[in-house]
C-alpha cells in the first residue's frame, strides 16, 4: 500500500525566504505526483502536476521536482510572500496510473510571516 | 474552481438519519471522487466513478453508498448517519490524460 509522508508538518519562515517543502512516498512506481495547496476552511487548489517521466515543473515562483527511485519530491518556493501562507499537500496515483484515487500525504502548514 | 459545485454545504444532522451530498459538475468529465477530511487522517478517498452507473469503492467506503445517474451528478449518501463521519466532505474529478485532480469547495457534516 503506497503511503506518503511529508515533512516538515508545519512551519514558519520570515516573508522573503526562498524554502522547501518535502514529500516521501513509499512505492516508487506512480504515474505522476500532484501538489495541492489548501487555505483554512477551503477546498484544495492544484498547483502542479509532474508526470513520472518528468523531473521538474514549474509554475511561476513555484517549482516541483520528482526523483521517483529515491521516492521524493520536493516543492520549492521562491521569495515567499504572506500571501503564501497555506497548507500544501502532495498526492499520488496508485500504481500503474489508474484513476483509482490519489493517496495523499497529511500535509505541510506554511505560515509566512510578514 | 473547474466548474465543481457541492452542495449542502454546511449540514448538521442527528445519528441515525440519512444524508445525501451530492457533486455537480459542469464540463462532462468521466471520472468523479470523494474523499473525506479528517484532522490527523488527511485526506481519505470514500468511492469514486468512471462513468455513469460505474462506480467502486475506496479506502474508507465502510457506512456510504454512492450513484451516479447522470454525468454531471455524483451523490455520496450515509445510510445511517454516525458521529464519526462528522467530516468535511470533497468531491473531485479528473482531467486530461494525465489524471489531474480538481476538487470541490467541501461540504462540512456534523452528526450529533
Amino acid at each position: 500500500k503506497q503511503e506518503v509522508t511529508q515533512i516538515p508538518a508545519a512551519l514558519s519562515v520570515p516573508e522573503g525566504e526562498n524554502l522547501v517543502l518535502n514529500c516521501s512516498f513509499t512505492d516508487s512506481a506512480i504515474y505522476n505526483l500532484q501538489w495541492f495547496r489548501q487555505d483554512p476552511g477551503k477546498g484544495l487548489t492544484s498547483l502542479l502536476l509532474i508526470q513520472s517521466s518528468q523531473r521538474e515543473q514549474t509554475s511561476g515562483r513555484l517549482n516541483a521536482s520528482l526523483d521517483k527511485s529515491s521516492g521524493r519530491s520536493t516543492l520549492y518556493i521562491a521569495a515567499s510572500q504572506p500571501g503564501d501562507s497555506a497548507t500544501y499537500l502532495c498526492a499520488v496515483p496508485p500504481r500503474g496510473g489508474g484513476a483509482d484515487g490519489l493517496t495523499f500525504g497529511k500535509g505541510t502548514h506554511l505560515i509566512i510571516q510578514p | 474552481d473547474a466548474g465543481i459545485t457541492q452542495s449542502p454545504r454546511h449540514k448538521v444532522t442527528e445519528t441515525g438519519t440519512p444524508v445525501t451530498l451530492r457533486c455537480h459538475q459542469t464540463e462532462n468529465h468521466r471520472y468523479m471522487y470523494w474523499y473525506r477530511q479528517d484532522p490527523g487522517h488527511g485526506l481519505r478517498l470514500i468511492h469514486y466513478s468512471y462513468g455513469v452507473k460505474d462506480t467502486d469503492k475506496g479506502e474508507v467506503s465502510d457506512g456510504y453508498s454512492v450513484s451516479r445517474s447522470k454525468t454531471e451528478d455524483f451523490l455520496l449518501t450515509l445510510e445511517s448517519a454516525t458521529s464519526s463521519q462528522t467530516s468535511v466532505y470533497f468531491c473531485a474529478i479528473s482531467v486530461g490524460v494525465h489524471g489531474e485532480q480538481y476538487f470541490g469547495p467541501g461540504t462540512r457534516l456534523t452528526v450529533t
